[in-house]
């Protein structure tokens, strides 16, 4: 079976400080997706990246670093120098890579509350 | 832009009067979702279309179903609407093919039930 876990269920910085959003998966196949999507207030699932299993490096764009760890089935996120726009839900998701069709297994997001 | 599609945006409709929900894609993919999300959970997957292939999840309630007349729409049906189905709707669109390829969220339907 395949699962994803995100045991922060909020966290609240404030602005300008870096902040660390946990994600830990299951699965037995050994080639998967990883993703990440930000849910603002309003409500749409804004992608923000996806990871293959086949690589392990870090990644950065601006702000925003992923750290993903096979050892661990971990695929941490961390936003640096956060801002209050960062405020939002933040969910981290997997996807079997094998078969026509790519359901997505959500786990439970975590709340960022970024203060000003 | 290509792009996913949902309207409405809001939809308010009373206890067991049935209400449809829409989805549009210019994608051209192959495999269509449904996704119900409720107040503070993960979105959960309700049903999906691989072209015309209708795979509808284990626990999804009887009370939904869904029709995808052409490539570009899909529809959503909840029959008996509930309060317990009150929840954000979302639609998203995939290539076929090995995982992860091309996952386009629409912006939601969020249902209110009165």
């Amino acid at each position: 079976a395949q699962k994803v876990t995100q045991a922060q269920t909020e966290i609240s910085v404030v602005e300008k400080e870096d902040v660390t959003l946990d994600c830990v998966y299951e699965t037995r196949d050994t080639t998967y997706y990883l993703f990440w999507y930000k849910q603002p207030p309003s409500g749409e699932l804004v992608f923000l990246i996806r990871r293959n299993s086949f690589d392990e490096q870090n990644e950065i764009s601006g702000r925003y670093s992923w750290n993903f760890q096979k050892s661990t089935s971990s695929f941490n996120f961390t936003i640096t120098a956060s801002q209050v726009v960062d405020s939002a839900v933040y969910f981290c998701a997997l996807s079997l890579y094998g078969g026509a069709t790519n359901k997505l297994i959500f786990g439970t997001g975590t709340l960022l509350a970024v203060q000003p | 832009d290509a792009m996913v599609i949902q309207n409405p945006r809001y939809q308010v409709t009373q206890f067991g009067k049935p209400v449809t929900l829409s989805c549009s894609q210019t994608l051209n993919h192959n495999v269509m979702y449904w996704y119900q999300q409720k107040s503070s959970q993960a979105p959960k997957l309700l049903f999906h279309y691989y072209d015309k292939d209708f795979n509808n999840e284990a626990d999804t309630p009887d009370n939904f179903q869904s029709r995808r007349p052409n490539t570009s729409f899909c529809f959503l049906d909840i029959r008996s609407p509930g309060l317990g189905d009150a929840a954000m709707y979302l639609c998203a669109t995939s290539r076929e093919g090995p995982g992860g390829r091309g996952y386009t969220f629409g912006s939601g339907t969020r249902l209110t039930v009165v």
